[in-house]
């Protein structure tokens, strides 16, 4: 069984201060998913990271999958309370299979 | 809007009920899921289709009963619950391309998720 540990599992910042979160594994993944997921509703994709070492951006987010493709961060600069919501990683391995993290939650207190 | 309808959002039903639920996807794709979201665990995969034929069975307990008719419907019908199978139950549809290692390696199995049905067993 492949584990992705996301921590921390909860986060609560205010408006305009800067966070990560970490997903871990012992495993590799060819590819890592970031979803974020807002109360009543489903998980909508972020971003995926493909290559060992790659950093994507998307406005204040920035994600990066670790060299040897274990382990992925989540930087958001200068949280929104837009920004609130339970952050997933998911890790793709052989076969499609797709491993969710726990989640984070986040809440950015205006 | 994802593209996956989920109806009905919420469901309250006893433990002796039979209740349905169904989602829809209008995204052309040829895998659906079902997943169990309950508090304080990760995203539980219940079920996989691929192209309709059931392809994963997550030990899931015979009172839950995927059907697939479809490769654009999906239902999960419920018989004789229990109270601590009451959760967040979302489907999600993905385009997995088939093919060598190569073309499998570069698959990323997105996911595209409905809203989900809330459901409460009493």
């Amino acid at each position: 069984t492949q584990l992705l540990e996301q921590s921390p599992q909860f986060l609560s910042i205010q408006e305009g201060e800067n966070l990560t979160v970490y997903c871990n594994s012992s495993s590799v993944f060819s590819s890592l998913q970031w979803y974020r997921q807002e109360p009543g509703e489903g998980p909508v994709l972020l971003v995926t990271v493909v290559t060992g070492g790659e950093v994507k951006k998307l406005k204040r987010l920035t994600f990066q999958f670790g060299d040897a493709r274990k382990d992925s961060s989540l930087h958001i600069t200068a949280a929104q309370p837009g920004d609130t919501g339970l952050y997933l990683c998911a890790g793709v391995a052989a076969g499609n299979k797709l491993t969710f993290g726990g989640g984070t939650r986040v809440l950015v207190k205006p | 809007e994802t593209g996956v309808t989920q109806t009905p959002r919420h469901l309250v039903m006893g433990m002796t009920n039979k209740k349905s639920l169904k989602c829809e996807q209008h995204l052309g794709h040829n895998a659906m899921y079902w997943y169990k979201q309950s508090a304080k665990k990760p995203l539980e995969l219940m079920f996989v289709y691929n192209f309709k034929e059931q392809t994963e069975n997550n030990s899931v307990p015979s009172r839950f009963s995927p059907e697939c008719p479809n490769s654009s419907h999906l239902f999960l019908h419920l018989h004789t619950l229990q109270p601590e199978d009451s959760a967040l139950y979302l489907c999600a549809s993905s385009q997995l391309v088939a093919g060598g290692p190569r073309v499998i390696a570069l698959a990323k199995n997105i996911q595209y998720f409905g809203a989900g049905t809330r459901l409460s067993v009493l």
